[in-house]
């Protein structure tokens, strides 16, 4: 079974608590990406990454970090020094430079 | 700033009819378009991808696209209550490697 998943499908994270979500694609996409979406908004881009053991910074990275030490891993950890954390998390992978498949999301909510 | 628009809707229309819904973007040297569906809660998932002038039609899903005009859009026939979702756009702004920017989604709701 091809696709990308993403676990878990809820989190819940006190504050000051650094929380890891974890994406995985078994399509052999080269590109993989994070994007946050808040209600009745759009897909805002975290980080991307093109290639193993290299990524970019998107349009909102501050208080994100991720990894890419595999071609089918792309974890992304949400860190105390983001405020406002509470969103839908989505994970896509793509093979450069075309079309964008969304795994199933990750929903983050801060007690 | 690249952008795309699209109205936010929601778009009402009874069963059996014809949706229209619209995208128009901002940079001229945009390569690829695409419309996403995403239902409440869930994520995104792709309907149609177009990259020449012209009508694409798949199924009931028909995109159009004019590049001279800067605009895309994407007609649903036959519209059915589980067509009731958000359509996002996105847009490919270049060649190469290029982050897709997303429109904010127009919310359809078809009613029996």
């Amino acid at each position: 079974d091809g696709g990308i998943t993403q676990s878990p499908k809820y989190l819940f994270r006190k504050e000051g608590q650094n929380v890891t979500l974890s994406c995985e694609q078994n399509l052999n996409h080269d590109a993989m990406y994070w994007y946050r979406q808040d209600p009745g908004q759009g897909l805002r881009l975290i980080y991307y990454s093109q290639i193993v053991n290299d990524f970019q910074k998107g349009d909102i990275a501050e208080g994100y970090s991720v990894s890419r030490e595999k071609k089918e891993s792309f974890p992304l950890t949400v860190t105390s020094a983001q405020k406002n954390p509470t969103a839908f998390y989505l994970c896509a992978s793509s093979i450069i430079p075309d079309t964008q498949y969304f795994g199933p999301g990750t929903r983050l909510t801060v007690l | 700033q690249k952008e795309v628009e699209q109205n936010s809707g929601p778009l009402s229309v009874p069963e059996g009819a014809i949706a229209s819904l619209n995208c128009t973007y901002s940079d001229r040297v945009s390569q690829s378009f695409f419309w996403y569906r995403q239902y409440s809660g869930k994520s995104p998932e792709l309907i149609m991808s177009i990259y020449s002038n012209g009508d694409k039609e798949d199924g009931r899903f028909t995109a159009q696209l004019n590049k001279a005009s800067q605009y895309v859009s994407l007609l649903i026939r036959d519209s059915q209550p589980s067509d009731s979702a958000t359509y996002l756009c996105a847009v490919n702004p270049g060649t190469g490697f290029q982050k897709l920017v997303f429109g904010t989604g127009t919310r359809l709701l078809v009613s029996p």
